[in-house]
């Protein structure tokens, strides 16, 4: 399977605790992103990167998220001092281009107690 | 402020009848719109997709149409099948940004 794929796909942590998602992208994008989706939401854009470059943040990502992708390939998320607020599916998704189809990956689900 | 709005959370249709999913956008700058279907626990799947200097776009039963002048998209399913239920979000993009602005989603139920 070469689409996108993201780790852990559940994760329960207690409040105040330090979390860090994983994305693998199709291996041949250059273009990664990074989503929320809460209850009865569509997808919220956080990030963008372009190879190894963060070129977009939203107003969503405050100084609790980072996101790195330090080598253009896979691409982690962080959440530190997680709040229940933070209690959502992450996507990640990847594009050969800026305007094209992006293809998403099947999500971490984050539980914070 | 919502720029994408699915203005029905839900939709029930017959099974091989048509489905018709509406999405309407405020942004006229937006010029690239997407259609994903999701099933519960997993990520978006792309379905199909429309440039504003198209108004129909079509992919076997899926059919997309636009229309600029009242900033609205829908996408027909014919003919409806069972595996078609899932939840359909429509997104929308402008040339020069680098993300997508989804809308609420649509949920689909196609009964046998």
């Amino acid at each position: 399977d070469t689409g996108v794929s993201q780790d852990p796909r559940h994760k329960i942590t207690k409040r105040g605790q330090n979390v860090t998602f994983r994305c693998d992208p199709i291996s041949e994008h250059n273009r990664l992103y990074w989503y929320r989706q809460t209850l009865g939401q569509g997808p919220e854009f956080l990030t963008y990167f372009q190879n190894e470059a963060q070129l977009e943040k939203s107003r969503l990502l405050s100084d609790r998220f980072s996101a790195e992708r330090p080598k253009g390939s896979f691409s982690t998320l962080e959440i530190q001092r997680t709040e229940q607020g933070d209690s959502a599916m992450y996507l990640c998704a990847s594009s050969l281009g800026t305007i094209e189809t992006q293809y998403f990956g099947p999500g971490t689900r984050l539980l914070v107690l | 402020d919502q720029q994408v709005k699915q203005n029905s959370p839900s939709l029930s249709v017959q099974e091989g009848r048509i489905s018709i999913l509406n999405c309407d956008y405020t942004n006229s700058m937006f010029d690239y719109f997407l259609w994903y279907k999701k099933y519960p626990a997993e990520g978006p799947t792309f379905l199909i997709s429309i440039s504003s200097i198209k108004d129909k776009n079509e992919d076997g039963r899926f059919t997309v149409f636009l229309n600029k002048s009242a900033k609205h998209l829908s996408l027909h399913i014919v003919p409806s099948q069972p595996g078609d239920s899932a939840v359909y979000f429509c997104a929308a993009s402008a040339t020069g940004t680098y993300k997508y602005i989804f809308g609420t989603g649509t949920r689909l139920k196609v009964l046998a």
